[in-house]
C-alpha cells in the first residue's frame, strides 16, 4: 500500500546550499500534507504542512510546494545546515487523522 | 521531549509469543495513534483511538489489537508473533481527531525484536 512514495532514500548536500526532498502520492483523497523530521533514537517531529487548497507554504528556511495535478510535493531547505541532517518523512492525510507516510529520505548536510 | 511516553524501550521475545506495548499521550491529548516502522519501510499507520473509541484503522493485522483506557493511555497488543513483526512501534498523540488540524506528537518508539 504505497500511497505515498519518497523515491530517494538519501540525499547529500553542502552546507549553505539548497536541499530539495521530493514526495509523490497516488490517492487523490488526500487533502493535507505534512513533513516530519526524525533524528536517530527519537520519534518523528512535525516540521511543516500544507493544505491541498494551497500550492506553497513557507516557514523560515523551510518551504513546501504542492503540485496537485502531478500529485507531487517537495520540501526545500534554504540554506541547509549540518543540524538539518536527519531522516525526512513525507505524510498525507484525510479524514480522521489516518495518515500515510513515505519511506523517508536521509538528508546529510556536509560542513 | 514530545511529552509522549512509550514503554518498554526495547523488547526481545520469541515467535508465537504475545507482548503489550504501552503509550501515554501528552497531557490533554485525546487521540492516540499507533504506527509500525519496519526496516527500510516508512511509517505504517495501524490504528487511531479518540477518547477511548476506535476512530480509524489502517494496515493492522488481526493478530494485533489496541485499546485506549479511561485515563487515555493506550496499549497495543501483538500476539502469535512472527519474525516479520520485528519493527519499531511508534505511538503518537494529538488533541483532536484530525491529522489536518492537530499536529501529531510522537513518542520515542518501542523496538520489538522477535527471535
Amino acid at each position: 500500500d504505497q500511497q505515498v512514495k519518497q523515491n530517494s532514500p538519501s540525499l547529500s548536500v553542502q552546507e549553505g546550499r539548497i536541499s530539495i526532498l521530493n514526495c509523490d502520492y497516488t490517492n487523490s483523497m488526500f487533502d493535507y500534507f505534512l513533513w516530519y523530521k526524525k533524528y536517530p533514537a527519537e520519534g518523528p517531529t512535525f516540521l511543516i504542512s500544507i493544505s491541498s487548497i494551497k500550492d506553497k507554504n513557507e516557514d523560515g528556511r523551510f518551504t513546501v510546494f504542492l503540485n496537485k495535478s502531478a500529485k507531487h510535493l517537495s520540501l526545500h531547505i534554504v540554506p541547509s545546515q549540518p543540524g538539518d541532517s536527519a531522516v525526512y518523512f513525507c505524510a498525507a492525510s484525510w479524514g480522521y487523522g489516518d495518515m500515510r507516510f513515505g519511506a523517508g529520505t536521509r538528508l546529510t548536510v556536509k560542513p | 521531549d514530545s511529552g509522549v511516553t512509550q514503554t518498554p524501550k526495547h523488547l526481545i521475545t520469541a515467535t508465537g509469543q504475545r507482548v503489550t506495548l504501552r503509550c501515554s499521550p501528552r497531557s490533554g491529548d485525546l487521540s492516540v495513534y499507533w504506527y509500525q516502522q519496519s526496516l527500510d519501510q516508512g511509517l505504517q499507520f495501524l490504528i487511531q483511538y479518540y477518547n477511548g473509541e476506535e476512530r480509524a484503522k489502517g494496515n493492522i493485522l488481526e493478530r494485533f489489537s489496541a485499546q485506549q483506557f479511561p485515563d487515555l493511555h493506550s496499549e497495543l497488543n501483538l500476539s502469535s508473533l512472527e519474525l516479520g513483526d520485528s519493527a519499531l512501534y511508534f505511538c503518537a498523540s494529538s488533541f483532536g481527531t484530525s491529522g489536518r488540524r492537530f499536529e501529531q506528537f510522537f513518542g520515542p518508539g518501542t523496538r520489538l525484536t522477535v527471535l
